[in-house]
């Protein structure tokens, strides 16, 4: 069993939609999660950053964990085309290596 | 503000060929560097890390290797390419007292034929 665990998509939702984002782990001591958007061929841009349980809001982001069912969530309200990429979740103790999901492939449509 | 560079952009490399990827940040003092392999649908592979000058730590034996001869440079090097070695590769950073935020490069896609 891989200690995180992304379903790859693709996800296609129309424009304006709400998107939720998931990501499952196994590790009970991770306690810094983050999530990462990466458009093609390009590298991964940190979007969020939660440390230990509850939600974290930024924009039409809103980061979400819940560590008694070890699974995090990212919404994208209002979700637009240039919201298309691979969003990767990932996560660590603190200060220790990220383990990252395979990344899951959003495609929002106009 | 802190900015990475990564070059080349793409590399294509026949089997058997030396590699040589050079990272360097901008901005920062004393950063944590990383080296990460992404394969095609999995996610990010850690090769390498390095908490100061001269300091790597390698997460998966192979036949890569990695320095860090200056603060702010890191290096990724191959005496002699592998098929398997083709993948998009990616250089990070982490300021210290920071939790793990790591931030990255844009990556040098390398293909080994």
């Amino acid at each position: 069993q891989k200690e995180v665990e992304q379903d790859p998509g693709p996800l296609s939702v129309p424009e304006g939609a709400i998107v939720s984002l998931n990501c499952t782990y196994s590790n009970s001591a991770f306690q810094y999660f983050m999530w990462y958007r990466q458009y093609s061929r390009k590298g991964p841009e940190l979007l969020m950053y939660t440390y230990s349980s509850g939600n974290k809001e930024d924009g039409r982001f809103t980061a979400q964990v819940d560590k008694s069912s070890k699974y995090i969530s990212l919404f994208i309200r209002d979700s637009q085309p240039s919201d298309s990429a691979t969003y990767l979740c990932a996560m660590s103790r603190v200060q220790n290596k990220l383990v990252f999901g395979a990344g899951t492939i959003l495609r929002v449509k106009s | 503000s802190q900015t990475i560079h990564q070059w080349p952009a793409t590399l294509v490399q026949p089997v058997g060929s030396p590699l040589s990827l050079e990272c360097t940040v901008e901005g920062t003092s004393n950063p944590n560097l990383y080296w990460y392999r992404q394969a095609a649908g999995r996610g990010l592979q850690l090769l390498f890390y390095s908490v100061g000058i001269g300091q790597i730590s390698s997460e998966v034996p192979q036949n890569l290797s990695a320095s860090r001869p200056q603060d702010r440079q890191f290096i990724l090097s191959s005496k002699k390419l592998l098929l398997s070695d083709s993948g998009f590769y990616l250089c990070a950073w982490r300021a210290r007292g920071t939790y793990n935020e790591q931030f990255f490069g844009p990556g040098t896609r390398l293909t080994v034929l």
